[in-house]
């Protein structure tokens, strides 16, 4: 597609509930990027998929959060066992290759998580 | 771990000046990047530098890559209303080449008129 897609672009769970949320890189791009943004805070590194692997999960908050890639497209993040403090923007990022991602991400829109 | 401090954490300024806003580390950097978020929206590259001392222009927006490597700044001359938004600082470091890049907090940068 012309840009990142995201969807949901809100969700609101009940605490303890699983959720999904879906990224949809630019066409063609093989680096996906997972971030986290909290209520004015700044972004939190979650997880990079070049291809289908992630070579790095070390910033998945807890082994409640899980995240795959298929096909070298679509990313899905899941979040099992919703909790209040899992509330937050999670943004979907991708670049052409591991190499350009240092000319910087393209970002989808987010989707707002709220655990109530 | 990796830490970038950004500052001021929000201004408020008259629609017409100029703005200043800086992003500091303890680590060295070897890239910088300097994104803007809309609200409701994801960040947009607005900046990107790999150089020390490297001064880059995009329009209105200048922003330099810091002589020792663990700073950069970003500029804005005479905003106007749509400068509206927080902008964020990001840097990779040459060990992380093709992982992730860290973000500082932003700064809110509110345009009155």
């Amino acid at each position: 597609g012309a840009g990142v897609s995201q969807s949901p672009s809100n969700k609101v769970t009940e605490k303890g509930k699983d959720v999904e949320l879906r990224c949809d890189p630019i066409s063609g791009h093989t680096a996906l990027y997972w971030y986290r943004q909290s209520l004015g805070q700044g972004l939190e590194f979650l997880i990079y998929f070049q291809g289908n692997s992630a070579p790095d999960k070390s910033g998945l908050p807890s082994d409640r959060f899980s995240a795959e890639r298929t096909g070298g497209s679509v990313s899905t993040l899941t979040i099992q066992r919703t909790q209040q403090e899992d509330s937050a923007v999670y943004l979907c990022a991708s670049s052409l290759d591991f190499r350009t991602g240092g000319y910087g991400y393209t970002f989808g829109s987010g989707t707002r998580l709220t655990v109530v | 771990g990796q830490q970038l401090n950004q500052s001021p954490q929000s201004m408020f300024i008259q629609e017409g000046e100029d703005v200043s806003m800086n992003c500091t580390s303890s680590s060295i950097f070897n890239t910088w990047l300097w994104y803007k978020q809309d609200p409701g929206e994801g960040p947009v590259l607005l900046i990107a530098l790999y150089k020390a001392g490297e001064l880059t222009s995009n329009g209105r927006l200048t922003a330099q890559f810091g002589i020792t490597r663990k700073d950069s700044f970003l500029n804005i001359s005479a905003s106007i209303p749509s400068d509206v938004g927080i902008y964020f600082c990001a840097g990779q470091r040459l060990e992380n080449y093709g992982q992730n890049f860290v973000f500082g907090p932003g700064t809110r940068l509110s345009v009155l008129p």
